[in-house]
């Protein structure tokens, strides 16, 4: 069964440093996502990416964070100077370009700022 | 008022129980509606969409009220297995798919 996968699967980061996590989203799929859950808090939507562009974001997508698709198949999240408070997991997702296909989440990596 | 609105339980229930789970959300132009399963520590997974007539999966049944802004989630003959947190999620308005997720009620079915 195709899936989403996340790497790494655990990331510890110095406050201020920048960290990039990694997704390859499954390959048929056109509509990308990150999403972050804080410890004991709901799944957050950040921002959804289509037609290499983003094509929303949320409150919390500041200038910190930026979102790229290198290649083919990556699709990267990028925390520039990192805060205690984006200790969280980071879940990437995809989805097929069919209305109301479901989204399919990555395991996510965990995010850990010391 | 909050988006997508749960009880957060803990809901602990023998093996056998049906369980109830409810949710309401605030945006009355919502078009669709999930049930998501969660494991600790783990990535949300889709359990069910939730259709306006209300459906049906196995033990599992989905109701929506758009009336109220209502979603309900029964599971009957619960499982060992059936132990996770349940998450209310609305599809946002945007058009782009990106999902609203409700905090979530935590069940566990004990033996």
């Amino acid at each position: 069964e195709p899936e989403v996968t996340q790497t790494p699967s655990h990331q510890v980061t110095q406050m201020g440093q920048e960290v990039i996590l990694r997704c390859v989203p499954i390959s048929n799929h056109l509509y990308f996502y990150w999403y972050r859950q804080i410890l004991g808090q709901k799944v957050e939507f950040l921002v959804s990416f289509y037609n290499n562009e983003i094509s929303e974001k949320s409150e919390i997508f500041d200038d910190q964070f930026s979102v790229e698709r290198p290649d083919g198949s990556n699709f990267t999240l990028k925390i520039r100077s990192t805060k205690l408070e984006d200790s969280a997991m980071y879940f990437c997702a995809s989805r097929a370009p069919s209305q109301g296909t479901e989204a399919f989440f990555g395991q996510g990596t965990r995010l850990t700022v010391v | 008022r909050k988006e997508v609105e749960q009880d957060p339980g803990p809901f602990n229930v023998p093996e056998g129980a049906t369980v109830a789970f409810n949710c309401t959300y605030s945006n009355s132009a919502s078009q669709s509606f999930f049930w998501y399963r969660q494991d600790c520590r783990k990535e949300p997974k889709l359990l069910m969409s939730v259709y306006s007539s209300g459906n049906e999966d196995g033990r599992f049944t989905a109701q929506l009220n758009r009336a109220s802004q209502y979603i309900s989630l029964l599971i009957r003959d619960s499982k060992l297995s059936d132990s996770a947190t349940y998450l209310c999620v609305v599809k946002g308005p945007g058009g782009q798919g990106n999902l609203i997720f409700g905090k979530g009620t935590k069940l566990s079915v004990k033996p």
